[in-house]
């Protein structure tokens, strides 16, 4: 079983379509992020979370410690909002950062 | 402030030849990380610096990769000799400083390598 898993693997929307992608985890925690990877490789850190809720323009992450899970809602999606989005949290006994997958996510105009 | 520099952007070999990668991290970050990503996953961290010191590279496959930060400022990363499962983009990230995961990781463009 991977540490830290996401779903769906692959979404596509159409544009305004409100977006949620998951991540759950199995290790213990300090910090989890969320990360967007766009084609050709470059990825920007969108949000850093170890409580609650996070609100960022249209988009919006919310982890609960306790049931080990977090979600990235997408409010009013665009065509420009396609991307990989990855889930990655910081593994308190391995002292090192574990990444998901990623869920590849398409919105079409 | 200029980002995470990486070069090349793009490399083809053939396998049991050498490459090497280069990193510039943000100017002042103290922590410097290099990342496997294969396609179709999330990145693997191979090798974790500390200003010019290794934190952690449990995961670097010694036998093949090697990594240094001299002067605890750019880095460069080899593999040699290739094999095809290295096939995968190569990624540098930086942070200012490392404090657990409450630090925010900047990434380079990433180098995707061939290996025919």
């Amino acid at each position: 079983k991977n540490e830290v898993e996401q779903s769906p693997q692959n979404l596509t929307a159409q544009e305004g379509e409100f977006i949620t992608i998951n991540c759950s985890y199995s290790v213990g925690i300090s910090a989890l992020h969320w990360l967007q990877q766009h084609p050709g490789g470059g990825i920007v850190s969108l949000f850093m979370l170890s409580s609650g809720k996070k609100k960022h323009g249209r988009l919006i992450a919310t982890i609960n410690i306790q049931e080990k899970h977090s979600s990235l809602h997408i409010t009013a999606s665009h065509p420009r909002d396609s991307a990989v989005y990855i889930c990655a949290v910081w593994d308190n006994y391995g002292q090192n950062f574990v990444f998901g997958p990623g869920t590849r996510l398409s919105v079409l105009p | 402030e200029a980002g995470v520099a990486q070069s090349p952007r793009y490399k083809i070999i053939e396998k049991r030849q050498s490459v090497a990668f280069w990193c510039n991290p943000i100017s002042g970050h103290a922590t410097l990380y290099w990342y496997q990503q294969i396609l179709g996953q999330g990145p693997k961290l191979l090798i974790q610096f500390q200003n010019n010191g290794v934190v952690d590279d449990s995961q670097l496959p010694k036998d093949r990769f090697s990594a240094e930060r001299l002067k605890g400022v750019d880095s460069t990363l080899k593999i040699q000799p290739a094999k095809l499962e290295d096939s995968a983009v190569y990624l540098c990230a930086s942070s200012a400083r490392f404090s657990g995961g409450n630090n925010e990781q900047f990434f380079g463009p990433g180098t995707r390598l061939t290996v025919l």
